[in-house]
């Protein structure tokens, strides 16, 4: 767990403002993906990134929301114009591989979103 | 409608006995189900990984069973103890173009001395 780095920990935005979240996967992991935990609810996936390639977007809204995984540096989750709705903890994972003969996932501690 | 549902939100065991977590899904066809454990605050904790050929797995305490049949994984940890307290998430790996884990809500487990 320790291995998949994630910054900041804890981030307060107003309505409005932009949120960068930054996720460092663990070595040699070249898969990435994030997911949103909202209060009382149960992990939700929201994208898997390879280097430089977004795999699968399905969880995403289709507004404000992005992310990227670029040839150097962390993978990044951009929310705009911030909305109290988004105030949850959002996780980062990584694996080695991402066929389906299931490559163990590993998760990062999360970045907690607090929009007031 | 697809569903993954984990037996009761919050379970209470006395330090020693076996608790026993359920995970149960309608209309996936997951290729591998994973559990993990999650503290408060904290990120979830990779424990088992159990493929759909496979019945049973085993780490030291905890054991993993899977019936793709039934649609339904058993979790155990054998001989608790209070630091097994946690949130304990089951999470089918599914076929749908990529590696992506659907997550169940999660069961709290306290375990009492």
């Amino acid at each position: 767990n320790a291995g998949v780095m994630q910054n900041p920990r804890h981030l307060v935005r107003r309505r409005g403002q932009e949120a960068r979240l930054r996720c460092s996967p663990m070595k040699g992991h070249s898969h990435v993906y994030w997911y949103r935990q909202l209060p009382e609810e149960g992990l939700k996936f929201m994208v898997y990134l390879q280097k430089e390639n977004i795999i699968d977007e399905s969880g995403m809204p289709k507004e404000r929301f992005s992310a990227e995984f670029p040839k150097e540096g962390p993978s990044i989750l951009r929310i705009q114009q911030v909305v109290r709705g988004d105030s949850a903890a959002y996780f980062c994972a990584s694996s080695s591989g991402g066929e389906l003969s299931g490559n163990t996932i590993y998760f990062g501690e999360g970045s907690w979103l607090t929009v007031v | 409608s697809q569903k993954i549902e984990q037996n009761s939100e919050a379970l209470n065991i006395q330090e020693g006995k076996t608790a026993t977590l359920t995970c149960n899904y309608t209309n996936y066809s997951p290729a591998y189900l994973q559990w993990y454990r999650q503290d408060p605050g904290r990120g979830p904790v990779f424990l088992l990984l159990i493929r759909e050929n496979e019945k049973e797995k085993r780490k030291e305490r905890l054991k993993v069973t899977f019936d793709t049949t039934l649609k339904q994984s058993l979790f155990h940890i054998t001989a608790s103890q209070p630091a097994d307290s946690a949130t304990y998430l089951c999470a089918l790996g599914i076929r749908q173009g990529a590696q992506k884990l659907v997550f169940g809500q999660g069961t709290r487990l306290t375990i009492n001395p």
